[in-house]
C-alpha cells in the first residue's frame, strides 16, 4: 500500500513568514494529492489539491507544488497568520482503493 | 462547512461493548469512506462504501464493519470494544469512487473505558 512521509512534525513561525511543508510518497502510479487543514476539536478541511497532470497549484496565499519524479510534493503557505495555526495534513491515493492514506500532520503555530 | 454529518458527537463506552455510529453523506455523493483518526495522528482508513458495497477494506479486523443504505448514509459498527479503539472517527463523503475530493464530517469521538 501507499506510505506517506510528512516533515516536519512541528512548525513554529512569525507572523508573516512563509511555512512550507513537505510530504513524500511511495507509490508512483498516485496521481491526486490533496492538502487538510484541521483546527482543534474540528474536522478536516480540503485547502488545496493538485492532480499529477500539473506541477503547482496556487489559491491566494497557498500553493502545492508536486514533483512525481523524486515522489513528493509541498505546501507552501506565504505571509502566515495566526488563524492558519492548526495541523495540516497531505495524502495520496491507498493503492488499488479510492481512498487516501494520510501523513502523520504537521502542528504549524503562528506567532502575532 | 460541508453538509456530511455524524452521529452521535461523543460516546463513552466500556470495554468489549458494541458501538454504532452514523454517518449522513452529502447531497449527491454515493461514496463514504470511514476512518479512525487516534490523538496526534492522521486519519487511518477503515473502509469505503460506495453504492451499497464495500469497495476497499484497511487494516482493521473483522469487529469493525460497516453498511451503506439506499439513500448513501453509512454506519460503522464496532463489536467487541477494546481500550485501543478510542479515538475520533471521521466519515468522509465523495462524488464518486475514484479520485473525487473528500469532505469530512466533524466525527464522533469514541472513549472506552
Amino acid at each position: 500500500g501507499e506510505n506517506v512521509e510528512q516533515h516536519p512534525s512541528t512548525l513554529s513561525v512569525q507572523e508573516g513568514d512563509s511555512a512550507v511543508i513537505k510530504c513524500t510518497y511511495s507509490d508512483s502510479a498516485s496521481n491526486y494529492f490533496p492538502w487538510y487543514k484541521q483546527e482543534l476539536g474540528k474536522r478536516p478541511q480540503l485547502i488545496i489539491d493538485i492532480r499529477s497532470n500539473v506541477g503547482e497549484k496556487k489559491d491566494q496565499r497557498i500553493a502545492v507544488t508536486l514533483n512525481k519524479t523524486a515522489k513528493h510534493f509541498s505546501l507552501h503557505i506565504t505571509e502566515t497568520q495566526p488563524e492558519d495555526s492548526a495541523v495540516y495534513f497531505c495524502a495520496a491515493p491507498n493503492s488499488g482503493y479510492s481512498t487516501l492514506t494520510f501523513g502523520k500532520g504537521t502542528m504549524l503555530l503562528v506567532s502575532p | 462547512e460541508t453538509g456530511v454529518t455524524q452521529s452521535p458527537t461523543h460516546l463513552i463506552k466500556t470495554r468489549g461493548q458494541q458501538v454504532t455510529l452514523r454517518c449522513s453523506s452529502q447531497s449527491g455523493h454515493n461514496t463514504v469512506s470511514w476512518y479512525q483518526q487516534a490523538l496526534g495522528q492522521g486519519p487511518q482508513f477503515i473502509f469505503q462504501y460506495y453504492r451499497e458495497e464495500e469497495n476497499g477494506r484497511g487494516n482493521f479486523p473483522p469487529r469493525f464493519s460497516g453498511l451503506q443504505f439506499p439513500n448513501y448514509s453509512s454506519e460503522l459498527n464496532v463489536n467487541a470494544l477494546e481500550l485501543d479503539d478510542s479515538a475520533l472517527y471521521l466519515c468522509a463523503s465523495s462524488l464518486q469512487q475514484g479520485l473525487e475530493t473528500q469532505y469530512f464530517g466533524p466525527g464522533t469521538r469514541l472513549l472506552v473505558l
